[in-house]
């Protein structure tokens, strides 16, 4: 099965900061990477795919990057609706797998 | 508008059987592949199994598989989940959620599922 790590798990940053979220794969999973948002008691909403690609009526702010292993998801901007918990997910190979998540909370 | 409802869940003891359902609506449910998908209590989320939009295809979690059946009704426009041998670390809410292309675009507000004794 391949593996998502997802780095950092915890990330405490203020409205405007810049924010990076590193998703490395075990293998090879060309650009087949999704990034997901989560509110507490909510389903998942998805943000990225295909690792760069926005989706529809997701603010600019948020932008996906990379290929094969490496994955990053960007916040240019942080604004206090993007306090969340974060995940990335492979869809290249089943078993389909996710990454440990990435909570990002008010300084 | 696409709308996914799951139900069926609940409190079961160890090794027992549930049987969750998502009713879908708003779309032509046969053109689409369909997920499982949970997240235990305060943890990350765990894909669990996929079923093509003919029902021939399916694959499982290896956490599932064995254990669980995926299975889909078109003329009903529901999706099944057949949880048997139910272990404590099952316990999550389940959600139903419809894939297009390769990429998920619709989830159901999810079912929670207990495993206690």
């Amino acid at each position: 099965d391949i593996q998502l790590t997802q780095s950092p798990s915890f990330l405490s940053a203020s409205v405007g900061d810049r924010v990076t979220i590193t998703c490395r794969a075990s293998q090879g999973i060309s650009s087949y990477l999704a990034w997901y948002q989560q509110k507490p008691g909510r389903a998942p909403k998805l943000l990225i795919y295909a690792a760069s690609t926005l989706q529809s009526g997701v603010p600019s702010r948020f932008s996906g990057s990379g290929s094969g292993t490496e994955f990053t998801l960007t916040i240019s901007s942080l604004q206090p609706e993007d306090f969340a918990t974060y995940y990335c997910q492979q869809v290249n190979t089943y078993p389909l797998t996710f990454g440990g998540g990435t909570k990002v909370e008010i300084k | 508008q696409v709308q996914l409802v799951e139900s069926g869940g609940g409190v079961v003891q160890p090794g027992r059987s549930l049987r969750l359902s998502c009713a879908a609506s708003g779309f032509t449910f046969s053109r689409y592949a369909m997920h499982w998908v949970r997240q235990a209590p305060g943890k990350g989320l765990e894909w669990v199994a996929v079923i093509s939009g003919d029902g021939l295809n399916k694959y499982y979690a290896d956490s599932v598989k064995g254990r669980f059946t995926i299975a889909r009704d078109n003329s009903k426009n529901t999706l099944y989940l057949q949880m048997d041998s139910l272990r404590v670390e099952d316990k999550a809410v389940f959600y139903c959620v419809r894939w297009v292309g390769d990429y998920p675009d619709s989830w159901g507000q999810g079912t929670l599922v207990t495993v206690s004794s």
